[in-house]
């Protein structure tokens, strides 16, 4: 069954690109989704099958995926954009990496 | 809109069963698979089971296999978790969830979720 890991937390500055990563053994073999969860709110996908963005998530919200690892990268980040993310695969069931703590300083 | 609303969470001792309830709207309730999935309190999201649509075949996460048992009412659009034996280490947010349709295996639609707290 698939482990995926995710740091525990990365910091941007306002404006700058920031990038989540998700690794595992080959998991570019794999389709790689990104939920983004605000404090007190349920998940919301941001990217699905790798690097496709549902109709009303910003533009600044990109994801790729190859090898060992999935990045999902925002490109001038927000003061909203500050929230945990999940990376997730499908592998027997829905598996979710442990998620990453996004601040914007 | 489709709106996903939980229910049945609550204060339960180790050992006890609750149902949790999942009442759809807003979609045709029949055409997707659906899914439990929790979040222990400050931690990360846990998949716990899922049905399909017509409530013929279901999965569980191996930390809930033969305790926890979802169904679903397609009459009603209600999804169902029955939460047998349960334990401290089964405490969190119980959320619903639905499965996209043909873009591949991830969730389009979450409820609010309903808290579970498993304690003597």
């Amino acid at each position: 069954s698939s482990e995926l890991t995710q740091a525990l937390s990365v910091s941007v500055a306002l404006g700058q690109t920031a990038k989540i990563t998700c690794e595992e053994d080959n998991i570019g073999g794999k389709a790689v989704y990104w939920y983004q969860q605000r404090p007190g709110q349920a998940p919301v996908v941001v990217i699905y099958r790798d690097d496709n963005r549902p109709s009303g998530i910003p533009e600044r919200f990109s994801g790729s995926n190859s090898g060992n690892t999935a990045t999902l990268t925002i490109s001038g980040a927000q003061a909203g954009d500050e929230a945990d993310y999940y990376c997730q695969v499908w592998d027997n069931g829905m598996v979710f990496g442990g998620g990453t703590k996004l601040t914007v300083l | 809109e489709v709106q996903l609303v939980e229910s049945g969470g609550g204060l339960i001792q180790p050992g006890g069963s609750l149902r949790l309830s999942c009442e759809a709207s807003g979609f045709t309730f029949g055409h997707y698979w659906l899914h439990w999935v929790r979040q222990p309190p400050g931690k990360g999201l846990l998949w716990v089971s899922r049905v399909n649509s017509d409530g013929s075949k279901t999965d569980y996460a191996d930390s809930v296999k033969g305790r926890f048992t979802i169904s679903r009412d397609n009459a009603k659009n209600t999804l169902f978790l029955q939460m047998n034996s349960l334990r401290v280490e089964d405490t969190a947010l119980y959320y619903c969830a639905r499965e996209t349709s043909g873009s591949g295996y991830y969730y389009d639609s979450w409820g609010q979720g309903t808290l579970v707290i498993v304690s003597s």
